[in-house]
């Protein structure tokens, strides 16, 4: 069974770092896109970048380079969403999904499995 | 502001059809790029419910179908049921962004 396992659920203080994970099971995990998305409270989906972890190649939304770093670790199959200083602005439920292309290629990507995400919540 | 726009609620009685429209625009789904849906259950992560416009993933029932034209796409439901009552998502590809951008997505309610 494909399947992506995030990290559990996060509290943390403004200006703090953390990082959460995803990790992939029941598939090549090296030839898939991995994408996060974002979900604040009572809000939609946000796509926020996108990491190939065969070569680590990383693509971010123009909202949210510089303010997250993405990256993966294919030994262990498992791709992660950092943050170097959160801000209360950060609280949300955050994704992980596996990208299937379709038939255009990567303008038809599309997340075709998902991970039961992770809760963040920045309060002093 | 989502470049897709979808309305933010929609509601029929169990057994009625519904439908639920992505609007976008000449760089988005004017431009021919595929739209894809998504049904999130209260409290639950998403889930692809039809990807390429209008193709289902294996155990999406057939009262679940997806339709393209002109910049605009459209998820119908059929014999509505309790269980779809949800919120549902477009996502396709912008070209003036260059990358992949979600609707606001729509609160289905079954009265």
């Amino acid at each position: 069974e494909v399947q992506l396992v995030q990290s559990g659920a996060e509290v943390k203080k403004p200006g703090e770092s953390l990082t959460i994970s995803c990790k992939g099971s029941g598939y090549s995990f090296t030839t898939y896109w991995i994408a996060w998305v974002r979900q604040m409270p009572g809000k939609g989906l946000e796509w926020m970048g996108i990491i190939y972890p065969g070569d680590s190649d990383t693509r971010y939304s123009p909202s949210f380079e510089g303010q997250v770093t993405i990256s993966a670790d294919k030994s262990i199959s498992t791709a992660y969403l950092q943050w170097s200083s959160l801000r209360a602005s950060d609280t949300a439920m955050y994704y992980c999904g596996r990208i299937a292309a379709g038939g255009l290629g990567e303008v038809g990507y599309h997340m075709d499995v998902w991970g039961q995400g992770t809760t963040v919540t920045v309060s002093s | 502001q989502s470049v897709l726009t979808q309305p933010p609620s929609v509601s029929g009685a169990p057994g009625q059809r519904v439908t639920i429209s992505c609007t976008g625009s000449s760089s988005n789904i004017g431009a021919g790029y595929d739209v894809h849906w998504y049904q999130q259950l209260p409290g639950t992560a998403p889930k692809l419910l039809m990807y390429g416009n209008s193709n289902r993933p294996s155990g999406v029932p057939d009262r679940f179908s997806g339709s393209k034209s002109g910049t605009s796409a459209s998820l119908a439901i059929t014999g509505l049921q309790a269980e779809d009552e949800a919120d549902y998502y477009c996502q396709s590809y912008d070209s003036s962004l260059s990358y992949w951008v979600f609707g606001g997505g729509t609160k289905l309610t079954v009265l």
